[in-house]
């Protein structure tokens, strides 16, 4: 069966430091996989997707990136984290048949002071 | 582009009590629909999905959802409620991206359980 783990579970960290959450999936090859954001009250936004190694497709403008570096692993970065990158990032895989359905990690929580 | 409206924040009923939460959306074609869950500090778990035949769908826990396209919605039920249910629903909508499916989900609906 497939599982998806993300790392680390929850992070505090100052205004202005990098920042670099990874997610994995195991039991399946060449997922679709997916970052999102879950802040307060504003259900979830969908940041990145990637459909294959190096390919990455962004949602929002932001100062945010990603990066999948291998078929299972995909990494969120940021250079100088801002007090409004505070939030719940959920990582998802898919498969790639026409009836994608998501599955979601367990989730980091990300406060950044 | 897709969208999904939860008319309701927050739902309180009673335990063993019937449950039923909203879920319109818009899209263009036949829409992929489906329902999750999430517990406080947790992920999101797939509670169903809807594809397309039968339009009442089972999930686990003992939920179901029935697509009406005339009315544009996928309204989730239980008939009785516990305990263990409190939690933030979400409804989404898939649409086709490139290469993938693209989910877009409505703001949640919190659900508190009285015993």
């Amino acid at each position: 069966s497939q599982t998806i783990h993300q790392w680390p579970a929850t992070l505090v960290q100052p205004v202005g430091s990098p920042l670099s959450l990874e997610c994995t999936v195991e039991g399946t090859s060449n997922p679709n996989l997916y970052w999102y954001r879950q802040a307060a009250g504003r259900g979830l936004q969908l940041l990145f997707y990637s459909v294959g190694i190096g390919q990455i497709s962004s949602e929002v403008p932001q100062n945010l990136s990603a990066s999948r570096p291998q078929d299972r692993q995909f990494i969120l970065s940021s250079k100088k984290l801002l007090l409004s990158d505070s939030g719940f990032y959920l990582c998802a895989w898919g498969g790639t048949g026409d009836t994608d359905t998501q599955y979601f990690g367990p989730g980091t929580r990300l406060t950044v002071l | 582009a897709q969208s999904v409206t939860q008319p309701d924040i927050h739902i309180t009923v009673s335990e063993g009590a019937s449950l039923e939460l909203r879920c319109n959306y818009s899209y263009g074609a036949t829409p992929y629909l489906f329902w999750y869950v999430q517990s406080p500090g947790q992920g999101l778990q797939l509670l169903l999905k809807y594809f397309s035949g039968d339009t009442l769908v089972q999930g686990i826990k003992g939920f179901e959802a029935e697509f009406k396209r005339s009315q544009s919605s996928f309204n989730l039920r239980k008939p009785s409620v516990h305990w263990s249910d409190a939690a933030e629903y979400f409804c989404a909508v898939a649409g086709a991206g490139a290469g993938s499916y693209q989910l877009t989900f409505g703001k949640g609906t919190k659900l508190s359980v009285i015993p």
